[in-house]
């Protein structure tokens, strides 16, 4: 699977969009790009996926650039509930597990 | 709509001893794999089992192990327990081993220390 680089930490005022970098570079045709989230305490929580699509849902955006070498999860309306750590991973499609990174804590704030 | 629930929720145990967790998949779900979270870092894949097979697993030693029962219910064993054994252990049920639309859902965890 590729890896994939996420900035430590980012802040984002409540009500605004937050949007969440990730790169992968070494990503493979045959790859998907997966987000997760991990609210404190909890296990990890779905969020989105694509290939090279951009694809909506009711939580989240997924933004792919057309060389599908990076991407944006976007928080359309961030809360104080969405404060989690995002993990974004690149999966194959028939892959049997989730590699996760040390992923992207997002901090909203009031 | 049953989610998947780990037991115990916190487990205390001393280096040298074993232990057991226990996943209840979620309804509908056949495939469930274990992860290992230790404390500021991410989780790591431990193994997945499907129709009570171990179906791939990660870079841990032998000492994990575990089993699935024809509910698609799952225990995880360690053996021999080690102080870098403390972690969050989660579990992730999914309808079936691969593919799309097919997501994870994980439970709560449980978290092991061991003294």
């Amino acid at each position: 699977d590729a890896k994939t680089t996420q900035p430590p930490s980012m802040d984002c005022a409540e009500g605004r969009a937050a949007n969440l970098p990730c790169n992968h570079s070494t990503i493979s045709g045959n790859e998907y790009v997966y987000w997760y989230r991990q609210i404190h305490s909890q296990g990890p929580q779905y969020i989105i996926h694509g290939l090279k699509n951009n694809e909506t849902n009711e939580m989240a955006s997924l933004i792919i650039t057309e060389d599908r070498k990076s991407s944006t999860l976007i928080l359309p309306h961030a809360t104080l509930r969405d404060t989690a750590v995002y993990y974004c991973i690149v999966r194959a499609e028939y892959g049997n597990k989730l590699v996760f990174g040390a992923g992207t804590i997002l901090r909203v704030k009031s | 709509e049953t989610g998947v629930t780990q037991s115990p929720t916190h487990l205390i145990k001393t280096r040298g001893q074993q232990v057991t967790l226990r996943c209840s998949s979620q309804s509908g779900h056949n495939t469930v794999s274990w992860y290992q979270q230790a404390l500021g870092q991410g989780p790591q894949f431990i193994f997945q089992y499907y129709r009570e097979e171990e179906n791939g697993r990660g870079n841990f030693p032998p000492r994990f192990s575990g089993l699935q029962f024809p509910n698609y219910s799952s225990e995880l064993n360690v053996n021999a327990l080690e102080l870098d054994d403390s972690a969050l252990y989660l579990c992730a049920s999914r309808r079936r081993p691969g593919g799309l639309d097919n997501e994870q859902f994980f439970g709560p965890g449980t978290r092991l220390t061991v003294l």
